[in-house]
């Protein structure tokens, strides 16, 4: 099974900030990673798949890089609606996994 | 617009059986891949079960493995979730997701998600 380990656990910055999340996989996974914003109370949203590619009506603030084993999300001036939880997972292999999820809040 | 509907959750004691659904509608539901994925109160998201647009191929995750069956009708556009042998652990929200598309190779990601139902699994 590939581990997918996030950090940090919990970001806090500043709104009009950059925030920047990570996201590792225990083997490679080429770029067959997704990120996922998902808010209180609410089912996770698409935001990135194929490592780097905006999903539909994501804007262009969010951006993602990376391949093999190392990943990044970059979110560039924070708006408050972005202030929620993101989670990174694999689709290389079975079983699909999931990083354990980074909280963005604000400071 | 692309949505799908989960229902079925509920309060169940350990040992028990539930069987939730997804309505699927605004895309071609026998086209498509379809997961369920939970989230344990406060806790991140597991992918637990997958099957393909015909049904043939179905994968689990080890947790649920020998205790709950995916299904799917394609002439009513839902999928379902036959859920045995509940353990307390099994309480969480439930989520359907579509998956990947037959004709489109590696297009397998969560997209979109319905808004989950809740399990509780408590004596």
């Amino acid at each position: 099974e590939i581990v997918m380990t996030q950090s940090p656990a919990t970001l806090s910055v500043s709104p009009g900030e950059r925030a920047t999340l990570s996201c590792r996989a225990s083997h490679s996974i080429s770029n067959n990673l997704a990120w996922y914003q998902q808010k209180p109370g609410q089912a996770p949203r698409l935001l990135i798949y194929g490592a780097s590619t905006r999903a539909t009506g994501i804007p262009a603030t969010f951006s993602g890089s990376g391949s093999g084993t190392e990943f990044t999300l970059t979110i560039s001036s924070l708006q408050s609606e972005d202030f929620a939880v993101y989670y990174c997972q694999q689709y290389n292999q079975w079983p699909r996994t999931f990083g354990q999820g980074t909280k963005l809040e604000i400071k | 617009q692309v949505q799908l509907v989960e229902s079925g959750g509920g309060s169940v004691k350990p040992g028990g059986s539930l069987r939730l659904s997804c309505a699927a509608s605004g895309f071609t539901f026998g086209d498509y891949y379809m997961s369920w994925i939970r989230q344990a109160p406060g806790k991140g998201l597991e992918w637990i079960a997958y099957m393909s647009h015909s049904g043939s191929t179905k994968y689990y995750a080890d947790s649920v493995k020998g205790r709950f069956t995916i299904s799917r009708d394609n002439a009513k556009n839902s999928l379902y979730l036959q859920m045995n042998s509940l353990r307390a652990e099994d309480t969480a929200v439930y989520f359907c997701a579509r998956d990947g598309h037959k004709l489109v190779a590696g297009r397998d990601w969560f997209d979109p998600w319905g808004q989950g139902t809740l399990v509780t699994v408590s004596s």
